[in-house]
């Protein structure tokens, strides 16, 4: 079962503008969800969470926002660049480790 | 700071053979895992270990085995390597963030071929 889902596979944005990364969920036990990026042959990298308290993160030019009732969060980042090009994991989880599920992922293309 | 490392980077195995992917982490991290990475699936958890001499299985355990005799290693065995495990395998360990949640420090992965 996808708890964490990703329904946009790919995702093509003009250097400058924003992107908005999409993500849904099943599990209302979630306590976690967080962002991760990852570049071709390397590991996926950690980005920016949110806890289940909070309905907004902001870490420079990168911002999640969490809608608890509609089970879905986003990512935006502003102003895109092309370094920004990239496959975004969305993951959530409770307070274990062990539960932590991801979605599929969402390749972002940056062009200048 | 090497984080984790994961070897070997490539692998083509036959189906039948066993092989081991290494992971080592130097941060001193309690939380270890792997994970398979497979075409729209996301990553999914294999096993994990929450300290030296405990691991536990996660969401798609069979065909693997792991153990974590120390804190810094956390090695992954195929028994009887399948098409079926043909994929990208992720080592992690984690940390805790002040916010509370836990973040995964991820090696840059294993790529296996089983023919």
């Amino acid at each position: 079962d996808q708890q964490v889902k990703q329904n946009s596979p790919s995702l093509s944005v003009q250097e400058g503008r924003i992107s908005i990364l999409n993500c849904d969920y099943t599990n209302s036990m979630f306590d976690y969800f967080l962002w991760y990026k990852k570049y071709p042959a390397e590991g996926p990298t950690f980005l920016i969470s949110i806890s289940s308290i909070k309905d907004k993160n902001e870490d420079g030019r990168f911002t999640v926002f969490l809608n608890k009732s509609a089970k879905h969060l986003s990512l935006h980042i502003v102003p895109s660049q092309p370094g920004d090009s990239a496959v975004y994991f969305c993951a959530a989880s409770g307070d274990n480790n062990n539960d932590m599920r991801f979605g599929a992922g969402t390749r972002l293309t940056v062009k200048p | 700071n090497a984080g984790v490392t994961q070897t070997p980077k490539f692998q083509v195995l036959k189906t039948g053979q066993s092989m081991t992917l290494q992971c080592a982490q130097d941060m001193n991290h309690e939380y270890m895992s792997w994970y398979r990475q497979d075409p729209g699936m996301g990553l999914r958890l294999i096993h994990y270990s929450v300290g030296a001499g405990i691991t536990d299985q996660g969401e798609v355990p069979n065909g693997y085995n792991v153990s974590r005799s120390t804190t810094e290693d956390f090695p992954l065995r195929l028994l009887s390597a399948a098409p079926s495990q043909t994929s990208v395998y992720f080592c992690a360990s984690s940390y805790r963030t002040v916010s509370g949640a836990n973040v995964l420090t991820f090696g840059a992965g294993s790529r296996l071929t089983v023919l």
